[in-house]
């Protein structure tokens, strides 16, 4: 596609249930990263794709957090058992190997009531 | 490890007003410095990029030049608008290691007319 595309652009969900957050990177870019930008924070890098594997998954939170990327193209990150500090604005990004800019997505707004 | 710490927000200016956005960084090695902007409703878009020393990045009147004697890469525009009402991130990216960014906090600028 044009651009990263990433879905829902909003989710609200309850305490407890699990979510999934998906990331369509453009097309022919290898590299692929997921990030939490939270009210008045800045942005928090949570794990970073090489093709199908994650060479560095320092930043995901807790063990409720997992992502995987199959066929090098899309990615999805799921949040375990919610709570409601997990409520933030997630942000994908794509970029070719080697490539200095990032693409971001317009990101998922997710609430945990 | 990487940080980046950016002039702590809001900034509000008029219209025509000099800017200076203060960013300051750690990091081992030589890394690459970016200033990433996001205007309201918007995803996150690369403004600008230096990767060496002495390097200057410049997009749509924006300058910042790559410091390592004081380990700095100030966002500046000489004359700014309404339309460059936004929250301005600055970013490094290590050469050693992966290619993931670490981000500032941000700074949201408003310029009123």
């Amino acid at each position: 596609g044009a651009g990263v595309s990433q879905s829902p652009s909003n989710k609200v969900t309850e305490k407890g249930k699990d979510v999934e957050l998906r990331c369509d990177p453009i097309s022919g870019h290898t590299a692929l990263y997921w990030y939490r930008q939270s009210l008045g924070q800045g942005l928090e890098f949570l794990i970073y794709f090489q093709g199908n594997s994650a060479p560095d998954k320092s930043g995901l939170p807790s063990d409720r957090f997992s992502a995987e990327r199959t066929g090098g193209s899309v990615s999805t990150l799921t949040i375990q058992r919610t709570q409601q500090e997990d409520s933030a604005v997630y942000l994908c990004a794509s970029s070719e190997e080697g490539g200095y800019g990032y693409t971001f997505g317009s990101g998922t707004r997710l609430t945990v009531v | 490890g990487d940080s980046v710490t950016q002039m702590e927000g809001p900034v509000t200016l008029s219209e025509e007003a000099f800017l200076t956005i203060n960013c300051t960084y750690t990091a081992t090695g030589y890394p690459s410095l970016f200033w990433y902007v996001q205007y309201p409703g918007e995803g996150l878009q690369l403004l600008l990029k230096a990767t060496k020393a002495d390097d200057k990045g410049s997009n749509k009147g924006f300058e910042a030049t790559y410091r390592k004697e004081t380990t700095s890469f100030h966002l500046e525009k000489g004359s700014v608008q309404v339309s460059d009402s936004a929250v301005y991130f600055c970013a490094l990216r290590s050469n050693f290691g992966n290619e993931k960014l670490t981000f500032g906090t941000g700074t949201r600028l408003t310029i009123i007319p």
